[in-house]
């Protein structure tokens, strides 16, 4: 049972254009979200986390979308740079349960052409 | 503030031998977590551990996979017996105790089993 779903494997964007990944879970428990990126061979790196409270936040070239009716998350990057190229996993926690774990999607391979 | 701390980052193992994965967490960051990445998949939660106790151990497999978090040094992630089943990616991540922080994680332990 996949909890969190990226259904993109894959997207290509075009340098300074907006990259825009998306997100659906299932679990209405879950109340904060993330997005990781993930280089190959290196751990997953923290971008940028949202809670239910809230329906979106931004942080420098990142935003995040929380639509909660329809279990949706987005990542928005804008302008895209080459170096945006790699994994971006989101991922999903009942934070408020004190449920510490999280729950990871399949991933999206972002590639920005320059 | 050195990050999260992973030995070896390449572990070979035979069928049947133990495989064990070591965990340094981020200094001040009393939580710890193991996840695994198999090929073409997500990270999959394992377990988290605080000092000297585990939290939730659900997502770990019940026979041969074991973890402890003890009062001095790292955290182990042991497998014992290995299988070619048990080859992947093992990331450790760790954060600091408030529910809303994000994890952080290591550059993670691939383990191959001939």
């Amino acid at each position: 049972d996949q909890q969190v779903k990226q259904n993109s494997p894959s997207l290509s964007v075009q340098e300074g254009r907006i990259s825009i990944l998306n997100c659906d879970y299932t679990n209405s428990m879950f109340d904060y979200f993330l997005w990781y990126k993930k280089y190959p061979a290196e751990g997953p790196t923290f971008l940028i986390s949202i809670s239910s409270i809230k329906d979106k936040n931004e942080d420098g070239r990142f935003t995040v979308f929380l639509n909660k009716s329809a279990k949706h998350l987005s990542l928005h990057i804008v302008p895209s740079q080459p170096g945006d190229s790699a994994v971006y996993f989101c991922a999903a926690s009942e934070a408020t349960s004190g449920t510490y774990k999280y729950i990871f999607g399949t991933g999206t391979r972002l590639k920005v052409l320059a | 503030n050195a990050g999260v701390m992973q030995n070896p980052r390449h572990l070979v193992r035979r069928r049947g031998q133990e495989a064990r994965l070591r965990c340094s967490p981020m200094k001040g960051h009393s939580h710890v977590y193991w996840y695994r990445q198999l090929p073409e998949e997500g990270l999959k939660f394992m377990v988290y551990l605080q000092k000297e106790n585990i939290i939730d151990e659900s997502g770990m497999p019940k026979e041969r996979f074991s973890a402890e978090f003890p009062k001095e040094g790292p955290s182990i992630l042991r497998i014992q017996q290995v299988v070619r089943g048990d080859s992947a990616a093992y990331f450790c991540a760790s954060s600091p105790q408030s529910i809303y922080n994000e994890q952080f994680f290591g550059p993670g332990t691939r383990l191959t089993v001939l």
